[in-house]
C-alpha cells in the first residue's frame, strides 16, 4: 500500500556523471515536489508541478532539472554531481498546494 | 519571502515530562501550519496541523496553538514518551512566489530520555 516510491533508495553516483532520481504515486495527486535534505538540516524545496506546470525555487541550481511525464511520475535529474550535492532527496506529493504533503522514504545519493 | 523560525533547536526532557517547541512566521497571507515528525534516516511524517480559522487544535497528547496576530504557533507535547524522540519540523504554508507552498523551520531535535 505504498503511497509515495523512490528508487533507488541509494544511489552511488561518480564526480560529473549524470544521474537521475525516481518518484511514483498511486495518490493521484495533482502536485509533486522535489526537496534536498542534507543531513541535521530542513528539507529544502528545489522545485515542484503543479499538474504540468514547473515551479523552480529560485535558488535551485541550474544543474538539477526535472521531468513529469504524467501524473503519477516524476523525475529529478542532476546533470553533473558534485561533492556538495550528496544528500537525501525526497519526493512529496500533495492535492492542491498549501496542503498535507506526502513524502516518500528518500533517495540517499552518494558522490565519489 | 517568507521565513519560518524555530526554537530551541535541540530539547531534552524526561519521560512524561511535556515538551514545547515554538515557531514564528513572516507572511501573514500563510494559513496552513503543519507539524511533521522525523525520525532518523526516515521520511517526514505529518503528525498535526492547524489551519488559520482555528486557534486551537488537539490529538490526544499532542496540541497545537496558533495566535495569528502575533504570527506565533506552538506544538505541544504531553507526557512525553522515548518514542517520542525524533526532529519536530514547524510548517508555514500560504501563497508565496505566485504559487501555494510550504516553508519549514529549521528543526527541532528532542530528546526523551526515560
Amino acid at each position: 500500500d505504498a503511497m509515495v516510491i523512490q528508487n533507488p533508495r541509494y544511489q552511488v553516483t561518480q564526480f560529473g556523471k549524470p544521474v537521475t532520481l525516481s518518484c511514483s504515486q498511486t495518490l493521484n495527486h495533482n502536485v509533486m515536489y522535489w526537496y534536498q535534505q542534507k543531513s541535521s538540516q530542513a528539507p529544502k524545496l528545489l522545485f515542484h508541478y503543479y499538474d504540468k506546470d514547473f515551479n523552480n525555487e529560485a535558488d535551485t541550481p541550474d544543474n538539477f532539472q526535472s521531468r513529469r511525464p504524467n501524473t503519477s511520475f516524476c523525475f529529478l535529474d542532476i546533470r553533473s554531481p558534485g561533492l556538495g550535492d550528496a544528500a537525501m532527496y525526497l519526493c512529496a506529493t500533495s492535492r492542491g498546494g498549501a496542503k498535507e504533503q506526502y513524502f516518500g522514504p528518500g533517495t540517499r545519493l552518494t558522490v565519489t | 519571502g517568507e521565513n519560518v523560525e524555530q526554537h530551541p533547536s535541540t530539547l531534552s526532557v524526561q519521560e512524561g515530562d511535556s515538551a514545547v517547541i515554538k515557531c514564528t512566521y513572516s507572511d501573514s497571507a500563510s494559513n496552513y501550519f503543519p507539524w511533521y515528525k522525523q525520525e532518523l534516516g526516515k521520511r517526514p511524517q505529518l503528525i498535526i496541523d492547524i489551519r488559520s480559522n482555528v486557534g486551537e487544535k488537539k490529538d490526544q497528547r499532542i496540541a497545537v496553538t496558533l495566535n495569528k496576530t502575533a504570527k506565533h504557533f506552538s506544538l505541544h507535547i504531553t507526557e512525553t514518551q522515548p518514542e517520542d524522540s525524533a526532529v519536530y519540523f514547524c510548517v508555514g504554508g500560504g501563497f508565496s512566489g505566485g504559487y501555494n507552498k510550504l516553508i519549514f523551520g529549521a528543526g527541532t531535535r528532542l530528546a526523551v530520555h526515560p
